[in-house]
């Protein structure tokens, strides 16, 4: 099966960049989407195909991809930016990661 | 503006069948996406466990294949789901989203919790 591999969790001061990796075998060859979940709420699409923002999503979220990674990087972080993401692709069937923390201090 | 709406009893009782539809608002089921269901155990991550497209195909998660049907009422426009025999590891949020180019999800429900309980 193919899995995507996240960290569990990330830490970002206030104002700085973070990334979150998601990490699988050949992954360039996928369309990869990140979504955001805040506590109760259902996931928001913030990435998709790669680095297609949707509308409403502010340009401080951008996704990227190599060989076995696709990375999200979210600039000038905000409190409002804590939450769980979660990249996804398509491969035979929907797979999602497993969804990594992120924590603003 | 696209909605979807999860509906069904929130309890179920362990070896009994758990069923929710999802009603669709601003959209057509009849339209060329893949219509899907998302759960999510309380504390864990997001599980694709299957979809419908809009002539009645059907795609599951293969852990939940036996036990899993997925159907469209298009003269309701809405999906529903079915799981039978659940067990403890059943009961999460379910979610139903609407799956579009590159099997993307924009659109969700708001989810629907599932307890599994005597």
């Amino acid at each position: 099966s193919y899995d995507l591999t996240q960290p569990v969790s990330v830490s970002v001061a206030l104002g700085q960049a973070a990334t979150i990796t998601c990490g699988a075998d050949k992954i360039i060859t996928k369309n990869v989407h990140w979504y955001q979940q805040k506590p109760g709420q259902a996931p928001v699409l913030v990435i998709y195909r790669d680095n297609n923002r949707p509308s409403g999503i502010p340009d401080r979220f951008s996704g990227s991809k190599s060989w076995s990674a696709a990375t999200l990087t979210i600039n000038r972080v905000q409190a409002a930016d804590e939450a769980d993401y979660y990249c996804q692709v398509w491969d035979s069937h929907v797979i999602f990661g497993g969804g990594t923390k992120l924590t603003v201090l | 503006q696209v909605k979807l709406q999860e509906s069904g009893p929130g309890l179920v009782k362990p070896s009994e069948t758990l069923s929710l539809t999802c009603g669709v608002s601003g959209d057509s089921i009849s339209n060329t996406y893949w219509w899907t269901w998302v759960r999510q155990p309380p504390g864990k991550g997001l599980e694709w466990i299957g979809e419908i497209f809009h002539n009645g195909a059907t795609n599951y998660t293969p852990s939940l294949k036996s036990r899993l049907a997925i159907s469209l009422d298009k003269t309701k426009n809405q999906f529903s789901l079915t799981l039978t025999s659940v067990t403890a590891s059943d009961a999460a949020v379910y979610y139903c989203a609407r799956g579009g180019s590159n099997w993307r999800f924009e659109y969700w429900g708001q989810g629907a919790l599932v307890t599994v309980s005597s």
